[in-house]
C-alpha cells in the first residue's frame, strides 16, 4: 500500500462549525505533513510531525488544531474558521525526517461559508 | 526570504516534443530537490528527485538537472504525451531531525497539443 488517504474529499461548512479532517498512510512511515494549497498557487507548509510528536508548527493559527494519535493516522481539527481558510488541505507522508520525499494524498476541497 | 521560483508559468507543447521546465532557487543551503506534477483535483504527484552531490538524474522519460553554480534545475520530458498535461512543481528540501521542510516553487502549467 503506497497510498495516503484523506477523507472526506469535499467539505463545506459554516464559520461557527466544528470539523475534522482525516488522513491515513499504511507505508511505515513516521512523519506526517498537513499542507495548505490556495487556487493556483503552490502548497504550504502547516504542520509536521515526527514519530508522532508534532515538531513544526508555521505559524499555523490555533483555529488549526492538528492531532497525530498513532503512526498511521493524522487529524486536522477546524474550528471558527474564516472564508479565506477555503482551500485545499493535503496530507503527506514521508519514510522518517531529513532529506526524503514526502507522498502526498488527495486532499480534501474546503470551503467556508 | 529565501524561496523557490519558476522562470514560465505556462509550457505549451506538441505531443511527441520534449518538454523542459525550468525552477530558480536561492537558498544555498538546500541539498535536496524534488518535482512534482500535479494534476486537477488531485495532490501532488513525485516524478524525480536529486540530491545536491549529483548534477543529473534520469527516470522514465524525465531527466533532471541541477546546476549548482547558478542554482538551477530543470525538468525535461521526453516525447510529451497528453497525459503529461498538468502543473509542475519543483521544491527544495531543507532536512532536519524536526522534519523535511520541503518550499514549493511557484509552479508551471504543462498544456500538450494534440
Amino acid at each position: 500500500d503506497t497510498e495516503v488517504t484523506q477523507t472526506p474529499k469535499h467539505l463545506v461548512m459554516g464559520m461557527t462549525n466544528k470539523k475534522s479532517l482525516k488522513c491515513e498512510q499504511h507505508m511505515g512511515h513516521r512523519a506526517m505533513y498537513w499542507y495548505k494549497q490556495k487556487a493556483k498557487k503552490p502548497p504550504e507548509l502547516m504542520f509536521v510531525y515526527s514519530y508522532e510528536k508534532l515538531s513544526i508548527n508555521e505559524s499555523v493559527p490555533s483555529r488549526f488544531s492538528p492531532e497525530c494519535p498513532n503512526s498511521s493516522l493524522l487529524n486536522l481539527h477546524l474550528h471558527a474558521l474564516q472564508p479565506e481558510d477555503s482551500a485545499l488541505y493535503l496530507c503527506a507522508s514521508s519514510p522518517w525526517t531529513g532529506n526524503e520525499k514526502l507522498f502526498f494524498g488527495s486532499g480534501t476541497q474546503l470551503s467556508v461559508l | 526570504g529565501e524561496s523557490v521560483g519558476l522562470h514560465l508559468p505556462t509550457l505549451s507543447v506538441q505531443e511527441g516534443d520534449n518538454s523542459i521546465i525550468n525552477c530558480a532557487y536561492s537558498n544555498s543551503a538546500s541539498d535536496y530537490f524534488i518535482w512534482y506534477k500535479q494534476e486537477s483535483g488531485k495532490g501532488p504527484q513525485f516524478i524525480i528527485d536529486i540530491r545536491s552531490n549529483m548534477d543529473k538524474r534520469q527516470g522514465q522519460r524525465v531527466t533532471v538537472l541541477l546546476n549548482k553554480t547558478v542554482k538551477h534545475l530543470s525538468l525535461q520530458i521526453a516525447a510529451t504525451q497528453p497525459g503529461d498535461s498538468a502543473v509542475y512543481f519543483c521544491a527544495e528540501n531543507i532536512g532536519n531531525d524536526a522534519g523535511n521542510m520541503l518550499t514549493f516553487g511557484g509552479g508551471t502549467r504543462l498544456m500538450v497539443k494534440p
